[in-house]
């Protein structure tokens, strides 16, 4: 079963590069998300998706943007990336409206230099 | 704005001890709390979800409870192993919308054999 799978796992990026996270769920979820981590804060909302077709912000939706490309896939994108990017992203996805179990997949760890 | 607290940041037991890990949120309107756990350059992993009607859920070792006029929620584990080391991290959903689950920063938890 492989859940939820987030690429690229590691990256480095310098001021300014724009690169895509990318994410993808085979339990047939209609609700995905994306939120970052960083040391004693706990983990912060960027972007929701509450079913196929529509995306909306989270607590920390500046500099990213998003697509849910289809019920399975769910993409963040930095346009611009800046040094305070730097962060632990994870993604996440749940079967229907706050009822079920988030599954969350493993992290993607980015550097902005 | 929902905000959830988790005390104590960071706790040492030795191996075989009974602990209890604390969650504060600051709205009572829930729709349902998680205990998650995160291994280290890992994603969460779900151990209970207590909906806004229950009072309890229990897996094993580990019981949470829900007392959401006050605001809390506990993590009880029996008789702690050192493979139970990890992060534990409580969420609440609103009963509102439901999509914005809000974290809190996580409890650090160190068994020693």
């Amino acid at each position: 079963n492989a859940g939820v799978t987030q690429t690229p796992k590691f990256q480095v990026l310098k001021t300014g590069q724009s690169m895509t996270l990318q994410c993808a769920q085979d339990m047939n979820h209609n609700s995905m998300y994306w939120y970052r981590q960083d040391p004693g804060m706990g983990l912060r909302l960027i972007y929701y998706s509450a079913s196929e077709g529509t995306t909306d912000k989270g607590e920390v939706p500046n500099g990213y943007n998003v697509s849910r490309l289809n019920k399975r896939e769910f993409s963040l994108r930095l346009e611009s990336a800046a040094p305070s990017q730097t962060s632990v992203y994870f993604c996440a996805s749940r079967a229907q409206i706050s009822g079920n179990t988030i599954y969350f997949g493993e992290g993607s760890w980015l550097t902005v230099v | 704005k929902q905000e959830v607290t988790q005390i104590p940041a960071a706790l040492s037991v030795p191996e075989g001890e009974n602990l209890v890990l604390n969650c504060s949120f600051t709205d009572s309107a829930i729709y349902n709390l998680q205990w998650f756990r995160q291994d280290p350059g890992k994603g969460l992993t779900s151990l209970l979800l207590i909906q806004s009607s229950q009072r309890e859920q229990t897996s094993g070792r580990l019981n949470a409870s829900l007392d959401k006029s006050s605001g809390r929620s506990t993590l009880y584990i029996a008789a702690s192993q050192p493979g139970d080391s990890a992060t534990y991290l409580c969420a609440v959903s609103p009963n509102t919308g439901g999509f914005k689950t809000i974290f809190g920063a996580g409890t650090r938890l160190f068994v020693k054999a």
